[in-house]
């Protein structure tokens, strides 16, 4: 069974459309986050959710809009998609509390492909 | 969160222990010390992690040096398997703050 699934794998599109990535965790989490991971793989933090609630939102465009509707669900939505934003995307989740500084685990990633 | 500094690349011989070495010299008494790996194009796997004595787990070992400045990731037998982007993170909280790593070559 996949801890963390996300889809699609695999995302190409053209500038300026919008759309959705889904991430969904099975491990019974309070905590999901995204990463976005650039061409030079460098792994940054854009945002995290404790219990469907924002609590950590990185310099990142307002472009971005992420969705929990409930706490196995971490959805990304991109408008007005631009060239900058191509890049693969993780979703992670973790247990907060459950020990010090917890550890977070990894989807498999969304390849985004903005042409 | 502490700033970590690691090589930016290495190489290990398969079936040698690979030592992956990280500076951490500004860490705070409360911050762990995580490492995770990368496996080209899959998302980072949890290795270990640790805030003061020495761990280890069926896949690595963490040794952290007495005045927590340092730490070193051993793999004891390096497997082609192993060849990744190891990440050496000091944590407070919840959010990884991920540098640039070290990227590990196992060679046949």
């Amino acid at each position: 069974d996949t801890a963390v699934s996300q889809t699609p794998k695999y995302l190409v599109t053209q500038m300026g459309n919008d759309k959705s990535i889904k991430c969904e965790q099975n491990l019974g989490h309070d905590t999901m986050y995204w990463y976005k991971q650039d061409s030079k793989k460098f792994l940054k933090i854009m945002f995290s959710y404790n219990n469907k609630e924002l609590i950590i939102n990185e310099t990142v465009p307002n472009r971005f809009s992420p969705k929990s509707p409930d706490k196995a669900h971490l959805n990304l939505h991109i408008n007005s998609l631009e060239l900058g934003d191509s890049a693969v995307y993780f979703c992670a989740s973790s247990q907060v509390g459950r020990t010090p500084g917890n550890e977070q685990f990894f989807g498999p990633g969304t390849r985004l492909t903005v042409l | 969160d502490a700033k970590t500094t690691q090589p930016p690349s290495m190489d290990c011989a398969e079936g040698r222990a690979a030592n992956l070495p990280c500076n951490h010299s500004t860490i705070s008494g409360n911050e762990y010390v995580y490492w995770y790996r990368q496996i080209h194009s899959q998302g980072p796997q949890y290795i270990i992690h640790g805030l003061k004595n020495n761990e280890t787990n069926e896949m690595a070992s963490l040794i952290i040096t007495e005045d927590r400045k340092s730490s070193t990731l051993i793999l004891p037998h390096a497997t082609l398997r192993d060849t990744a982007v190891y990440y050496c993170i000091a944590l407070t909280g919840n959010q990884f703050y991920f540098g640039t790593g070290t990227s590990l070559t196992v060679i046949p």
